[in-house]
């Protein structure tokens, strides 16, 4: 069956440095992946998205590239802030009707 | 705008005890799915209700069971509850639809606890 995987956490970075968390994925076709947020006593918030290969999703800063040669879609940011201290979930949508195939999440702590 | 609200925010039960978990849709949302999200794991989806109906379901045992009302709030019942179950679940609400025609919008969660 269709899977998403993602890189161990915890990543811990200092304020402005360059983030990488890298997402691969199994699944028949070419699926719509998306990267979640999930802040502290949060519900998870839809960070980015990319509907088909060589897309590029981005939001706040963020980035991923929907790579159909490699099935990734890793995320990056140029310069991280404290504030962006969170748990990120990469998934593909699996068939129709919005259902979602989750990673296992990547802690980000950010210090100053 | 309200979002998608859950109630209770946590719950402690026993093993063997049922529960009954609550979430009121996006306004405007017709379509209610549930996810379980283990400690340290990704959500996993459990199913999702559209027109009063189960429209969808992940790989779940029986004892797992929802509902959805006319005003498209939805319920997600448990029962003979196992140590396993604790877990937040989340409730995310959307339009109707194939595909990603509609975004989901999560709730906060309920946080189960079974001790």
């Amino acid at each position: 069956g269709n899977s998403v995987t993602q890189m161990e956490g915890p990543v811990t970075l200092s304020e402005e440095a360059f983030l990488t968390i890298n997402c691969t994925y199994t699944a028949t076709g070419y699926p719509s992946l998306f990267w979640y947020v999930q802040y502290p006593g949060e519900g998870l918030q839809l960070l980015l998205k990319a509907t088909k290969a060589d897309d590029k999703g981005s939001n706040k800063g963020f980035e991923a590239t929907y790579r159909k040669e490699t099935t990734s879609f890793h995320l990056e940011k140029g310069s991280v802030q404290v504030s962006d201290s969170a748990v990120y979930f990469c998934a593909l949508l699996d068939g129709g009707y919005n259902k979602l195939i989750f990673g296992a999440g990547t802690r980000l702590a950010v210090h100053p | 705008d309200a979002g998608v609200t859950q109630s209770p925010t946590h719950l402690i039960k026993t093993r063997g005890q049922q529960v009954t978990l609550r979430c009121s849709p996006k306004s405007g949302h017709d379509t209610v799915s549930w996810y379980q999200q283990a400690l340290g794991q990704g959500p996993q989806f459990i199913f999702q209700y559209y027109e009063e109906e189960e429209r969808q379901r992940g790989n779940f045992p029986d004892r797992f069971s929802g509902h959805q009302f006319p005003n498209y709030s939805s319920e997600l019942n448990v029962n003979a509850l196992l140590l396993g179950d604790s877990a937040l679940y989340l409730c995310a609400s959307s339009l109707p639809g194939t595909g990603y025609s509609s975004p989901l919008h999560f709730g906060n969660g309920t946080r189960l606890t079974v001790t």
